[in-house]
Formats: C-alpha cells, sequence, structure tokens
C-alpha cells in the first residue's frame, strides 16, 4: 500500500493548550482522508474527516487542514484536555482501501 | 456513527490451533469490509479486503490460506487464523463502511486481541 507517514511519534501538550498533529502522505491521486484517535486496546474512533476538493474541516474542537501541494494533513485539537491523551492516526483512501500512517502518541499533562 | 461488533475480543489459543473472530456491522449493512492487524505500539496494516458474496482481496504479503476471510452476508465477515503461531498473536481489527461505496467513513469494531502460546 501507499506510505502515510507522520513527523513526531509523541506530542506532549499542557492541558488547555492547542495540539497539532501532522502526517505526510506519499500518494497525490488520494482523494480522501480520515483521522482517527485510538486508545489502547480498542478499535480506532473516527474523528474527523476531509476530502482533497476541500483545504479546511472543522469540527467540534478539531480542524482538519490538507495541503495537497506537499501532500500533508494536520489535526488540530483545541484545549486540549486530558481525555485527548491516545495515539492519533491519519489514514488515506488509496484505491477505495484506507491505509494507515504510523501514528503520534499525544500526552496531556495536567 | 455506525456500529461495527467484533467477538471475541480476547482469545488465548494453544500453537496449532485455529481461531475464529467474527465482525458484524450491527445497523448497516456492508457489502465490504477491511481486516486489520496491528502489532504493538505500532500503525494497523490492511490484511484483506472482505467481500460479501465473493473472495476476498489479500495485501502483498499476506497469506490467504492462513488468514481464511469468510463474508457471508451483508453483516457479518470472519476472519479465521489456521494453524496459529506465537508470531500470529496480534490485534487484529475489522472495519466497514455504511457508505453505498468503500471511499466512505470507515468505522471499526473494537478489536480482538489474540495471543498464541
Amino acid at each position: 500500500g501507499e506510505s502515510v507517514g507522520l513527523h513526531l511519534p509523541t506530542l506532549s501538550v499542557q492541558e488547555g493548550d492547542n495540539s497539532i498533529i501532522n502526517c505526510a502522505y506519499s500518494n497525490s491521486a488520494s482523494d480522501y482522508f480520515i483521522w482517527y484517535k485510538q486508545e489502547s486496546g480498542k478499535g480506532p474512533q473516527f474523528i474527523i474527516d476531509i476530502r482533497s476538493n476541500m483545504d479546511k474541516r472543522q469540527g467540534q474542537r478539531v480542524t482538519v487542514l490538507l495541503n495537497k501541494t506537499v501532500k500533508h494533513l494536520s489535526l488540530q485539537i483545541a484545549a486540549t484536555q486530558p481525555g485527548d491523551s491516545a495515539v492519533y492516526f491519519c489514514a488515506e483512501n488509496n484505491f477505495n482501501k484506507f491505509y494507515f500512517g504510523s501514528g503520534t502518541k499525544l500526552n496531556v499533562k495536567p | 456513527g455506525a456500529v461495527v461488533s467484533q467477538h471475541p475480543s480476547r482469545v488465548i489459543c494453544k500453537s496449532g490451533t485455529s481461531v475464529k473472530i467474527e465482525c458484524r456491522s450491527l445497523d448497516f449493512q456492508a457489502t465490504t469490509m477491511f481486516w486489520y492487524r496491528q502489532f504493538p505500539k505500532q500503525s494497523l496494516m490492511l490484511m484483506a479486503t472482505s467481500n460479501e458474496g465473493s473472495k476476498a482481496t489479500y495485501e502483498q504479503g499476506v497469506e490467504k490460506d492462513k488468514f481464511l476471510i469468510n463474508h457471508a452476508s451483508l453483516t457479518l465477515s470472519t476472519l479465521t487464523v489456521t494453524s496459529a503461531h506465537p508470531e500470529d498473536s496480534s490485534f487484529y481489527i475489522c472495519s466497514a463502511s455504511p457508505g453505498a461505496n468503500t471511499n466512505e467513513k470507515l468505522f471499526f469494531g473494537s478489536g480482538t486481541q489474540l495471543s498464541v502460546l
């Protein structure tokens, strides 16, 4: 499958601060992306998605940015809370299959 | 969101035995389901695509005779790990999309932790 990678394996932030998690993808033909949150021992939980005809999409406390020029995705979490501590993955849809990046562990310090 | 149920959540078996994992879409029909494998502190690796009424398609490097997939109905796919060995120990996760095609939101089951002794 295509390679979808992340710049930072671990991110530590203070509670209340904003978090930014990055992801690089390699297939310029990919047209759909999803961010997932995974807590230990559980399946991934859908956070937010974005299609390639958009460059920004906002949800509740989360924003995804897509830069197709440099094939880069980011997930912004506003006012990060302890419950946000988890591993975050971006997933790229390629030929109707989803391939996952390596993940970033988010640690929220109280 | 759509609910995907996976069972069992944890299984311990002896080397050489076969283990079956079930994945059900509870509130939608899924002609396609996906099976992933995840090792500790690693990402999800796509193993295969399960297609209702037809053969599964496997990713490169995944042994189809080792990981048997059956998608007998629009709400159930099963993964059977045959003649399991300790190196098959892993977290297996299924997923499905309620959309009309597979380029839609993908929802995941809660995963199955397989430990082979």
